[in-house]
């Protein structure tokens, strides 16, 4: 059972417009949440995170959304640029119970057109 | 060199063979990680290190076999796998793995891993 679901396998976007990621998640303990990009043959690279204290954080281009009630969280890339186009996961954890456990969503490949 | 470099970067291996990946970290950190990543799979997290000592084995065959000389070295070491094993393997490090905002994981680029 797949506790992070990134439902979107593939997107595409036109450089310049805004570029939208979502990512569910089931269990409503999970109260920290985070973002990796992955070019291919690189590993992930931390993106943004997001405590659930917050429903916002943003840097720079990148903004994720937290939606507690809806267990459902999005990055949005403003604007996208083709060195954008990469994968993205979605991942998220325990922290109140000290634990380190990541659970990943399955990605989503990110295409920014020029 | 910074970050977490891993090597080799390919391996192709025989399921007799036994081989070694290595991980390295030049971030100061004190917790090490072993990720598999399989196609059209999610990161699976395989085993936890914090201070060098062992903290997490999830549920990983005993084909796998990790050591954490030091907080800064991570190995994995390959016996008698099977193709299913093919996978892209990852390590990572954090500050400690005490989880939440400080100790957010840093990956290397990862070791793709083919067994014949």
């Amino acid at each position: 059972d797949q506790q992070v679901k990134q439902n979107s396998p593939s997107l595409s976007v036109q450089e310049g417009r805004i570029s939208i990621l979502n990512c569910d998640y089931t269990n409503s303990m999970f109260d920290y949440f985070l973002w990796y990009k992955k070019y291919p043959a690189e590993g992930p690279t931390f993106l943004i995170s997001i405590s659930s204290i917050k429903d916002k954080n943003e840097d720079g281009r990148f903004t994720v959304f937290l939606n507690k009630s809806a267990k459902h969280l999005s990055l949005h890339i403003v604007p996208s640029q083709p060195g954008d186009s990469a994968v993205y996961f979605c991942a998220a954890s325990r922290t109140t119970s000290g634990t380190y456990k990541y659970i990943f969503g399955t990605g989503t490949r990110l295409k920014v057109l020029a | 060199e910074t970050g977490v470099t891993q090597t080799p970067r390919h391996l192709v291996m025989g399921m007799t063979n036994k081989k070694s990946l290595k991980c390295e970290q030049h971030l100061g950190h004190n917790a090490m990680y072993w990720y598999k990543q399989s196609a059209k799979k999610p990161l699976e997290l395989m085993f936890v290190y914090n201070f060098k000592e062992q903290t997490e084995n999830n549920s990983v065959p005993s084909r796998f076999s990790p050591e954490c000389p030091n907080s800064s070295h991570l190995f994995l070491h390959l016996h008698t796998l099977q193709p299913e094993d093919s996978a892209l393997y990852l390590c990572a490090s954090s500050s400690t793995a005490a989880g939440g905002s400080t100790d957010t994981q840093y990956f290397g680029p990862g070791t793709r891993l083919t067994v014949l």
